[in-house]
């Protein structure tokens, strides 16, 4: 069975750093194109980051220089490190696998959980 | 950036009766436009991409349809697991994806 299983959220204070990790099974991270998609309480869905199945690496202007998305193969774990955090990026992360078809682009599928990150003092 | 607007914001209808969402680009997109539902404390779920093809396990009620900068979707006849929220979303301009602010459909 294709799934995602986040972790890592928690309550944190502005400024402060956190991980949250992406556990694949089903398929391999490594050979995927790879994003998160963030949701702040009661609102829509935005993308954040994308790392592609070569390694490059795509940020949305909200996060970028703040956060990294890296994936380790041997564990098959996508991982999103968020540094200086705001109260703004409060928000439950997903991550979710780009459904691809030679190339093409067929949605996100499938999601993971979620994950809740609170940014508070 | 590309911005998604959605109409209406809320869409109260019966069940068994048809539902039409709409997903207006600010500029536009082809048919690269994917639709999601997300139900309370649920991942989104992929519905629709291509603007029109529905993704493995999608019942036929569902339907998308639009190219260019308008785009609907329509269920042809509400179930109760029918009523949550909807979002389109644009990968025109990948990798900066967009999403629209969605819709939810309530029971009429």
């Amino acid at each position: 069975e294709v799934q995602l299983v986040e972790s890592g959220g928690g309550l944190i204070q502005p400024g402060g750093s956190l991980r949250l990790s992406c556990a694949a099974s089903g398929f391999t991270v490594s050979s995927n194109y790879m994003s998160w998609v963030r949701q702040a309480p009661g609102k829509g869905l935005e993308w954040v980051s994308v790392i592609y199945s070569g390694g490059s690496t795509y940020y949305a202007d909200s996060v970028k220089g703040r956060f990294t998305i890296s994936r380790d193969n041997s564990k098959n774990t996508l991982y999103l490190q968020m540094n200086s955090l705001r109260a703004e990026d409060t928000a439950v992360y997903y991550c979710a696998r780009e459904n691809r078809d030679y190339g093409d682009f067929r949605g996100f599928d499938p999601w993971g959980q979620g994950t809740l990150v609170t940014v508070s003092s | 950036e590309i911005v998604m607007t959605q109409s209406p914001a809320t869409l109260s209808v019966s069940p068994g009766e048809r539902a039409t969402l709409s997903c207006r680009a600010s500029q536009s997109v082809s048919s690269n436009l994917a639709w999601y539902q997300q139900k309370p404390g649920q991942a989104p779920r992929l519905l629709i991409y291509g603007a029109s093809t529905r993704a493995t396990g999608i019942p036929a009620r569902f339907s998308g349809s639009g190219s260019g900068t308008e785009f609907t979707l329509t269920i042809s006849s509400l179930q109760s697991e029918d009523f949550a929220v909807y979002y389109c979303q644009q990968y025109n301009n990948w990798p900066l994806y967009t999403f629209g602010q969605g819709t939810k459909l309530e029971i009429k």
